[in-house]
C-alpha cells in the first residue's frame, strides 16, 4: 500500500523561509510533485523530483531522498500569496507502465504579517 | 491556451436525480482522472482512462460512471447521486511520457440535498 504524510498546518511569517516536509511510503516510485492548491481552486504544479537532491526553481525548492523516502519543498522570501495548501503528490508505478499519482492531504500555509 | 474544461462549477441536487458532470482538455493527453476532494481526506481517485475506450476504477469508484469515446472528452455520471457524494471535484489530464505533470480543472462543487 501507499502512505504520505505531511503536516496538517503551518504558520510563517512575511519575509521568512519555510519548509513543508512530506515522508512517503510506497512501492513502485516513480516520482514525486508538489502541488500549490488556493481554497477552492484547482491544484497548480510546482516542483518534480524523481532523483535524490534539490530542484530549484525561483523562490521555490524541493529535495528528495529516496533511500529515507522523504522531501521537502522550500519557500523562500514568503509572500502573503503564499498562503495556500501545499500537497505532496507521488507517482507510483504498478501494472507494467501504468502510473498512479498518490495525494497526500496536504499542509495549509498562512503567511502572516 | 492548454486548459482542462469542466462544467458546472457548482451544482446543487437532489437525491436521485443522475447528472454529468463534463470534462474537456485541449492538450492531446492521453491520461485524464476525477478526484474528489473532502475535508482531510485529501484527493482521491475516482477513475481514470489512459486512452479512448479504456477506463478503469480508482480508489473511490462506487456510485460513479465514466466514459471516454473522444480523447479530450471524460465524463463524470453520477446515476443516482446521494448526499455522501456532496464534495469538491476536479478532473485532470496528462500526457503518458516524459514528466507528466497533471494538470487540472477549475473543479465542480456539488451538493447532493
Amino acid at each position: 500500500g501507499q502512505n504520505i504524510d505531511q503536516p496538517t498546518e503551518m504558520t510563517a511569517t512575511e519575509g521568512a523561509i519555510v519548509q513543508i516536509n512530506c515522508t512517503y511510503q510506497t512501492s513502485g516510485f516513480n516520482g514525486l510533485f508538489w502541488y500549490q492548491q488556493h481554497a477552492g481552486e484547482a491544484p497548480t504544479f510546482l516542483s518534480y523530483n524523481v532523483l535524490d537532491g534539490l530542484e530549484e526553481k525561483g523562490r521555490f525548492s524541493s529535495f528528495l531522498s529516496r533511500s529515507k523516502g522523504y522531501s521537502y519543498l522550500l519557500l523562500k522570501e514568503l509572500q502573503m500569496k503564499d498562503s495556500a495548501s501545499y500537497l505532496c503528490a507521488v507517482r507510483e508505478k504498478y501494472g507494467g507502465a501504468t502510473n498512479k499519482l498518490i495525494f497526500g492531504t496536504g499542509t495549509l500555509l498562512a503567511v502572516q504579517p | 491556451e492548454a486548459q482542462v474544461t469542466q462544467n458546472p462549477r457548482y451544482l446543487i441536487t437532489v437525491t436521485g436525480k443522475k447528472l454529468t458532470v463534463t470534462c474537456s482538455q485541449n492538450m492531446n493527453h492521453e491520461y485524464m482522472s476525477w478526484y474528489r476532494q473532502d475535508p482531510g481526506l485529501g484527493l482521491r481517485q475516482i477513475y481514470y482512462s489512459m486512452n479512448v475506450e479504456v477506463t478503469d476504477k480508482g480508489d473511490v469508484p462506487e456510485g460513479y460512471k465514466v466514459s471516454r469515446k473522444e480523447k479530450r472528452n471524460f465524463p463524470l455520471i453520477l446515476e443516482s447521486p446521494s448526499p455522501n457524494q456532496t464534495s469538491l471535484y476536479f478532473c485532470a489530464s496528462r500526457a503518458l511520457l516524459a514528466k507528466n505533470i497533471q494538470y487540472f480543472g477549475a473543479g465542480t462543487r456539488l451538493s447532493v440535498l
